[in-house]
């Protein structure tokens, strides 16, 4: 069974913290990897993708990917009451994407 | 990354009743997804949808409750046949595009069954 396994939380962080969200997969094959953002009553929001081992960097946003250790993780510098969300990890493959059940966020002013 | 639309955006129903729902992309897409989230769940995938062959469907979900049409590359509708209060839910569809497998969603139709 192909599985995306996140912590789900609350996480909640004081405003100005670092903000990091993990996410663990089972499948060593999965190939892309991705963080979406979904605010309560609405859709999930694309915020981050990551391919390739390491970090990547995108504004406030970190991804960071250890394929050897099946683990993505998330990290929210500086975060702000507006990031308060749910965070939904997801890896796979083509046509094979698995989503998190998601970590809920929230950043306390 | 796609603009995607959803119709109708909620609606409530009575038990019995079918639903279908729109999506609708500003470009061509060969992947598309349905999706279901339950309140304070995550999102469990129905099925997908390409174009011009019959849609795969996920386990525990068969297309007698939930058939999918995909007539082209820009639009796909999911009904929800013979409804509970069980399948009250958000319905959310979504496009693959890119290079990479990326899936952008629309803004889901929130369903209330009665």
């Amino acid at each position: 069974q192909k599985e995306v396994e996140q912590n789900s939380g609350p996480l909640s962080v004081p405003e100005g913290a670092i903000a990091s969200l993990n996410c663990t997969y089972s499948d060593r094959g999965s190939q892309s990897f991705f963080w979406y953002r979904q605010y309560s009553g609405k859709s999930p929001e694309l915020i981050m993708f990551i391919y390739s081992n390491g970090d990547k960097e995108d504004g406030r946003f970190t991804a960071q990917l250890n394929k050897a250790s099946q683990y993505v993780s998330l990290l929210i510098r500086d975060s702000q009451p507006s990031d308060s969300a749910t965070y939904l990890c997801a890896g796979g493959n083509n046509n094979d994407m698995r989503f998190g059940a998601g970590t809920r966020l929230t950043v306390k002013p | 990354s796609a603009v995607i639309s959803q119709k109708p955006s909620r609606d409530i129903c009575q038990r019995g009743t079918s639903l279908t729902i729109q999506c609708q992309v500003d470009s061509q897409v060969t992947m598309m997804f349905w999706y279901r989230q339950q309140p304070g769940q995550s999102l469990t995938l129905i099925a997908t949808a390409n174009q011009g062959s019959e849609a795969t469907y996920e386990s525990g979900f068969v297309i007698d409750k939930f058939p999918i049409s995909r007539p082209n590359l820009t639009f796909s509708t999911l009904t929800v046949s013979n409804m509970s209060p069980e399948d009250s839910s958000i319905y959310l569809c979504s496009v693959e595009v890119g290079p990479q497998p990326t899936q952008y969603f629309g803004p889901g139709t929130r369903l209330l069954v009665l």
